[in-house]
């Protein structure tokens, strides 16, 4: 079965520059959430979007910026880059409104390191 | 949102049964109460998830309290595969698309 695809796996990036993590969620969901987990913490919610739309906000600094489009696929852009951003990043999704309680699958994740 | 407390880590010998507890007194009448389990450098998996009455899947049972304050998950038969950190999760459906709030987990060692 298809999963949740993130891109790129992995990214090194200078203090002050600027990344770009891609989305793509499982077929037919809707709804695609952001998670960062730093070195030895518990994944924290970052942001979600349900049919393009921001629904969730969680501790997304604000040189952070998201969006979901038209294909439902999704990007987080991240600025002015520090040191602490060296995390891995997932990205999750799930279809609103099936029985199941729209069960979240999460993908791989993408390691971000600022050096 | 309501909180969960677990044990923060746990060990098990292979091929044994597993029970990891959950406390979550402060659950509302709309929380379900999921497990999802992470393994090293990967993405938190789905494990089971329930409401009031214990559900069984391929993966594990989920044993609910009778009044809710509590769950249990039960994996039948360890395996070196199950070795991960297990969050129980209180997730509300209604307002927002119920994000998953990771608090701290359970790290499951298990013994060959």
């Amino acid at each position: 079965a298809a999963g949740v695809i993130q891109s790129p796996r992995h990214l090194i990036k200078e203090k002050r520059e600027t990344a770009t993590l891609k989305c793509y969620p499982i077929p037919r969901h809707d709804t695609v959430y952001w998670y960062q987990q730093g070195p030895g913490q518990d994944p924290q919610f970052l942001i979600s979007f349900y049919e393009k739309m921001q629904s969730d906000k969680g501790s997304i600094p604000d040189r952070f910026s998201a969006q979901q489009f038209s294909d439902y696929h999704s990007e987080l852009n991240m600025s002015s880059l520090e040191l602490g951003d060296s995390a891995l990043y997932f990205c999750a999704s799930s279809r609103t409104g099936v029985y199941s309680g729209n069960t979240i699958y999460f993908g791989e994740g993408s390691w971000l390191t600022v050096v | 949102d309501a909180k969960t407390t677990q044990p923060n880590s746990m060990e098990s010998n292979e091929e044994e049964p597993v029970h990891l507890p959950c406390n979550h007194s402060t659950i509302s009448g709309t929380d379900y109460i999921h497990w999802y389990r992470q393994l090293p450098s990967q993405g938190p998996e789905y494990v089971i998830h329930g409401l009031t009455s214990n559900v069984n899947n391929r993966m594990a049972s989920l044993a609910i309290a009778e009044d809710r304050k509590s769950s249990t998950l039960i994996l039948h038969r360890a395996t070196l595969r199950d070795a991960a950190v297990y969050y129980c999760i209180l997730r509300n459906y209604g307002g927002s698309q119920g994000n998953l709030i990771f608090g701290k987990g359970t790290k499951l060692s298990v013994k060959p």
